[in-house]
């Protein structure tokens, strides 16, 4: 069973263009998170989604970044107009129907905007 | 808001010793789930520990859960290079679907 993908696993973009991440859950997973992961901060909560649904996006900025899990494809996770401070190491992680709190991550994108 | 510290943030051992390290929680867990991470990887599920009290092992790790559950320990026996990573505690939130992670602690095992 293949574990959660995402890709790109690097992502250099200059300040002002549109960064797109990608993500597929683990093989029967229906439900989809992203965290980020800044050295000083840790990793954070973003967004949890199932297909075609927004569950919780309470940790993600209001403005610029927006997160979709579409009814057939992977989940993306879209940052418009990127800033030196989206830098970042961004993972998505899935998790089974009968338990939510086990979530299993992939390798992440590692984002760099210069 | 919950807060979870871990401790010690780093440590740095020889091959062979033993460690523990510990995760507390400003509240109960909801379920408490420990993971480990390499460098440029992302986080590996090592357990998930639920009932206060309870001990769970893997190989040469053993996790403990506090009978309050609002801490706990992992502690590793003869620990090897390989086990060198960040480790980190999660609790979940059942109303958001969320991981609250601690800071983490770094392991360094010499060889």
């Amino acid at each position: 069973n293949a574990g959660v993908m995402q890709n790109p696993r690097h992502l250099v973009r200059r300040r002002g263009q549109e960064a797109r991440l990608r993500c597929s859950p683990m093989k029967g997973h229906s439900h989809v998170y992203w965290y980020r992961q800044l050295p000083e901060e840790g990793l954070k909560f973003m967004v949890y989604l199932q297909k075609e649904n927004i569950i919780d996006e309470s940790g993600m900025p209001k403005e610029r970044f927006s997160a979709e899990f579409p009814k057939e494809g992977p989940s993306i996770l879209r940052i418009q107009q990127v800033v030196r401070g989206d830098s970042a190491a961004y993972f998505c992680a899935s998790s089974p129907p009968s338990a939510y709190y086990e979530q299993y991550f992939g390798p992440g994108t590692r984002l760099t905007v210069t | 808001t919950q807060l979870l510290e871990q401790s010690p943030q780093f440590l740095s051992i020889q091959e062979g010793e033993n460690l523990t390290v510990y995760c507390n929680s400003s509240s109960v867990f909801s379920s408490l789930q420990w993971y480990r991470q390499e460098p440029g990887e992302g986080p590996v599920l090592l357990v998930t520990v639920v009932t206060g009290g309870e001990v769970k092992k893997l190989k040469r790790l053993t996790f403990q859960f506090g009978d309050a559950r609002k801490d706990s320990s992992l502690h590793i026996t003869a620990a090897q290079p390989g086990d060198t990573g960040l480790y980190l505690c999660a609790d979940y939130s059942s109303n958001t679907g969320k991981l609250i992670f601690g800071q983490g602690t770094t392991l360094q095992v010499k060889p």
